[in-house]
């Protein structure tokens, strides 16, 4: 079975800029998770989502959003980039919100100029 | 709330010697501890993980962590080290099942011939 996957694999945008990350869960998961990871740092949870409602939020500026559709992927939207949004975004699925480990996808390097 | 940390940025071992990554947790409630490993340029890859089943806990490619309550702590080890250890370990740690994941800052590991 195929992992997570994640879409594009590089990105470079300009400050002020909108970005639109994607990612597709394991077959048979319900629950997707965002994570940013600063360079040096460890990952920082962005959202949850299972059965296409959030279930968390962490402490990011309302420019981020996501949401999953019908088919569990999911979408993690960053408007007004700023310099400090450059990181490795992260997804990772679960069967389902309170149930299993969290599997990552190989990430989505964005770099804000 | 929860929190993870990890003791030592970079840990250096010589091939064929043992290796110890410390990571402390703080939790309210009994924790899901785990162990990540990332590879440069790579997502996050699944060691093991403590779910209260049993406190000695055996992963992937020869790794085990101990869970002690008594010191809060969740120290991963490796009886031997080989070179394809070399990579950055992040312990990581929730309330429940699959739900979001609070990380330690990472430690990197390397080892040396």
């Amino acid at each position: 079975d195929a992992g997570v996957t994640q879409s594009p694999t590089h990105l470079i945008k300009t400050r002020g800029q909108h970005v639109t990350l994607r990612c597709s869960p394991i077959s048979g998961h319900k629950s997707v998770s965002w994570y940013q990871q600063v360079l040096g740092q460890g990952p920082q949870f962005i959202f949850q989502y299972y059965e296409k409602e959030e279930r968390g939020r962490g402490n990011f500026p309302d420019r981020f959003s996501a949401r999953q559709f019908p088919n569990y992927s999911s979408e993690l939207n960053v408007n007004a980039l700023l310099l400090g949004d450059s990181a490795l975004y992260l997804c990772a699925s679960t069967p389902r919100t309170g149930e299993g480990e969290q599997y990552f996808g190989p990430g989505t390097r964005l770099t804000v100029t | 709330a929860q929190s993870v940390t990890q003791l030592g940025s970079h840990v250096s071992v010589s091939e064929g010697a043992l290796v110890l990554l410390r990571c402390n947790y703080s939790s309210s409630v009994p924790p899901y501890l785990f162990w990540y490993v990332q590879y440069p340029n790579q997502g996050l890859q699944l060691l093991l993980k403590y779910t209260s089943a049993a406190t000695l806990v055996k992963g992937i490619n020869g790794f085990e962590a101990e869970f002690k309550k008594s010191e809060t702590s969740f120290h991963l080890t490796k009886p031997s080290a080989h070179m394809s250890d070399a990579a950055e370990y992040f312990c990581a740690g929730s309330n429940q099942a699959g739900t979001a994941l609070i990380f330690g800052k990472g430690t990197t590991l390397s080892v040396s011939s």
